[in-house]
């Protein structure tokens, strides 16, 4: 059974400091993978999609990697800004569904 | 840009009766999914749904839940008689050919709170 592990669970870093999130995964046997972000009470936005034989992906200041043998991805958020406050959830997809982390909360401070 | 529109963005109902939450998938998508995240919890898998039938479902999605595409609009999660525990944030999303394929995109999710 898929286990998807987020590490740190919250992180509060100043404005502009680039960072790194960090999602473990038990079975490696992944089709995809896939980051989102959710605001407070909303909905899950998608910002990243790195499929099985991709090591990274990349969309403005967010880089996504994986690496499937050891189980892991991180997401490298460049020049944080206030605006990229939210949690960040980790997901894996396979068959026919996507199997979530618990999220990293990540507050950016002004 | 398309998106996975939910309707209502939030229900309150009483224990034991039927709710019926509402999604208008992404067009031309094929695949079609509910998840649910209680308060402070993981997001979860309930149920996936491709070509008018069930594909795959969760433990959580018991004979109290049911889904349904009725047109060529509409995919939408019935729960026939809610409990305290149903209570949680409701997403539905849509994907081309599957998630294991191609990116899922969610909709904004209907609050579901049963009192």
């Amino acid at each position: 059974k898929q286990e998807v592990t987020q590490i740190p669970a919250a992180l509060s870093v100043p404005e502009g400091e680039n960072l790194v999130l960090n999602c473990s995964f038990t079975d490696s046997a992944i089709y995809n993978l896939q980051w989102f972000r959710q605001d407070p009470g909303k909905g899950l936005t998608s910002l990243l999609l790195i499929q099985s034989s991709q090591r990274e992906q990349t969309s403005g200041r967010l880089n996504a990697s994986l690496d499937k043998s050891s189980g892991r991805s991180t997401l490298y958020i460049a020049a944080s800004q206030p605006g990229d406050s939210a949690t960040y959830l980790c997901a894996c997809g396979r068959d026919d569904k996507i199997i979530f982390g618990k999220g990293t909360r990540l507050h950016i401070l002004p | 840009e398309p998106e996975v529109t939910q309707t209502p963005s939030h229900q309150v109902t009483q224990m034991g009766q039927e709710v019926i939450l509402r999604c208008v998938p992404i067009s031309n998508h094929l695949y079609f999914y509910w998840y649910r995240q209680i308060l402070g919890q993981k997001v979860e898998f309930l149920v996936s749904f491709y070509n008018n039938e069930i594909s795959e479902k969760s433990e959580i999605f018991d004979d109290q839940f049911s889904v349904e595409r009725p047109d060529g609009s509409n995919f939408t999660l019935k729960i026939r008689s809610t409990k305290l525990e149903d209570s949680a944030m409701y997403f539905c999303a849509s994907s081309g050919q599957g998630v294991g394929s191609t990116e899922a995109f969610f909709g904004q999710g209907t609050r579901l709170t049963v009192v």
